[in-house]
């Protein structure tokens, strides 16, 4: 079974640089998983971030990135700001009208 | 407006059933796919089911053979039938609306799925 990783947790500072990742456990991300990302503060519903590995969605400031880097999907979050803490998530089209999503990172911005 | 509204959860006993609803506005379901995702308490989101906007419908492992979905076009509503239920299908239930690049631009505010006896 075709897991999707994510890093449990990262760290950052305010106004600081930080790339998470999405990987899989066996073979490399590519834009053919269509990547995209999600994040969720506790108790609030799911905003999308980026899709189509690197489409930022409507209103997402461009502080926001989405790219590929080596075999995973990596969204890279620049000028980092106390309200960026929170739950961000991956999900990969696996093809066959099925999505796995990622175990989600909590980042924290201090 | 595009809005996606549950409704349906509730308690359950384990091995219940219950039907989950997912009522749109200001868009046409049926021309859209459609997918439910879930999350456990303190949990990450997982993807569950999706209807397509041909109707059909494709499902996690972790659901296949216990969880349904469908839509009625005139109510313009989306459905999730689960049957078989178990303490691990405890979650916050989510539908959301999908997009031709695979990915998900709407949700609605979840509705909470509890198993327990």
């Amino acid at each position: 079974q075709t897991v999707v990783t994510q890093e449990p947790s990262f760290s950052v500072s305010p106004g600081g640089t930080v790339t998470l990742t999405c990987g899989l456990t066996s073979g490399s991300v590519s834009t053919n998983y269509y990547p995209s990302w999600y994040r969720q503060t506790p108790g609030q519903t799911p905003r999308t971030l980026i899709y189509n590995t690197d489409t930022r969605s409507s209103g997402v400031p461009d502080r926001f990135s989405g790219s590929i880097l080596g075999n995973k999907a990596a969204l890279t979050i620049t000028g980092a700001q106390a309200d960026d803490e929170c739950d961000y998530y991956c999900v990969l089209y696996m093809g066959s009208g099925v999505w796995v999503f990622g175990g989600g990172t909590k980042l924290t911005v201090l | 407006e595009v809005q996606l509204v549950e409704s349906g959860g509730g308690l359950v006993q384990p091995g219940g059933s219950l039907r989950l609803s997912c009522s749109a506005s200001g868009f046409i379901v049926s021309n859209f796919y459609m997918t439910w995702v879930r999350q456990a308490p303190g949990k990450g989101l997982e993807w569950v089911s999706v209807i397509h906007s041909s109707g059909d419908t494709d499902y996690a492992d972790s659901v296949k053979g216990r969880f349904s979905v469908s839509r009625d076009t005139f109510k313009n509503t989306l459905y999730l039938q689960i049957t078989s239920l178990r303490a691990e299908d405890t979650a916050l239930y989510y539908c959301g609306r999908g997009r031709p690049t695979f990915h998900f631009d709407y949700w609605g505010q979840g509705i909470l799925v509890t198993v327990s006896s």
